[in-house]
């Protein structure tokens, strides 16, 4: 069965801090795919990343970088100089491909605070 | 990627009563998937929906208290039917989206009274 835990219930940095959202995943399927979603106030989610089970290279997006590691069955997430706009509900999921509904599971989330 | 309309965007309803929510696609998609989201808590899969087929529920999810129509490939509705205050929650639609993401309706927002 598939499984996505986000130990950390809740963060708090100062702006300009980097900080690490920690994800860890559990499946029985050899590909799968993760992804993290970001849950600002105003409640939409935003799509940040998809990555697939086959590539492990790391990935940075501006301030953004993500952290696939098969070995730990980790997919951490990095902001770096995070600014007070990072402050949000952060959301790590998995797909497995197997899954013939191609559903995503969530994990429960880590909430974001940015301090000014 | 597609975008989708999501309606209505919040609500208020008495106990007892049902509310439909609607998700209209702007492309063609073979899934859509429908989820809840309790106060302060992760989102939580009700149903796949297919069109031309009865949707699949979760476990803990039923027929009877969230029927779902998917009459075509770009139209879905939830029902929340016989309403308690335990109902209240954010209710969002999903389609797979480009670049392998989901996307997901802006939720609609029930309080249960």
């Amino acid at each position: 069965a598939q499984k996505v835990t986000q130990a950390q219930t809740e963060i708090s940095v100062v702006e300009k801090e980097d900080v690490t959202l920690d994800c860890v995943y559990e499946t029985r399927d050899t590909t799968y795919y993760l992804f993290w979603y970001k849950q600002p106030p105003s409640g939409e989610l935003v799509f940040l990343i998809r990555r697939n089970s086959f590539d492990e290279q790391n990935e940075i997006s501006g301030r953004y970088s993500w952290n696939f590691q098969k070995s730990t069955s980790s997919f951490n997430f990095t902001i770096t100089a995070s600014q007070v706009v990072d402050s949000a509900v952060y959301f790590c999921a998995l797909s497995e491909a197997q899954n013939r509904d191609d559903k995503i599971i969530f994990g429960k989330g880590t909430r974001l605070h940015i301090l000014p | 990627s597609a975008v989708i309309s999501q309606k209505p965007s919040r609500d208020i309803c008495q106990r007892g009563t049902s509310l439909t929510i609607q998700c209209q696609v702007d492309s063609q998609v073979t899934m859509m998937f429908w989820y809840r989201q309790q106060p302060g808590q992760s989102l939580t899969l009700i149903a796949t929906a297919n069109q031309g087929s009865e949707a699949t529920y979760e476990s803990g999810f039923v027929i009877d208290k969230f029927p779902i129509s998917r009459p075509n490939l770009t139209f879905s509705t939830l029902t929340v039917s016989n309403m308690s205050p335990e109902d209240s929650s954010i209710y969002l639609c999903s389609v797979q989206a480009g670049r392998g993401g989901y996307t997901f309706g802006s939720g609609t927002r029930l309080t249960v009274v």
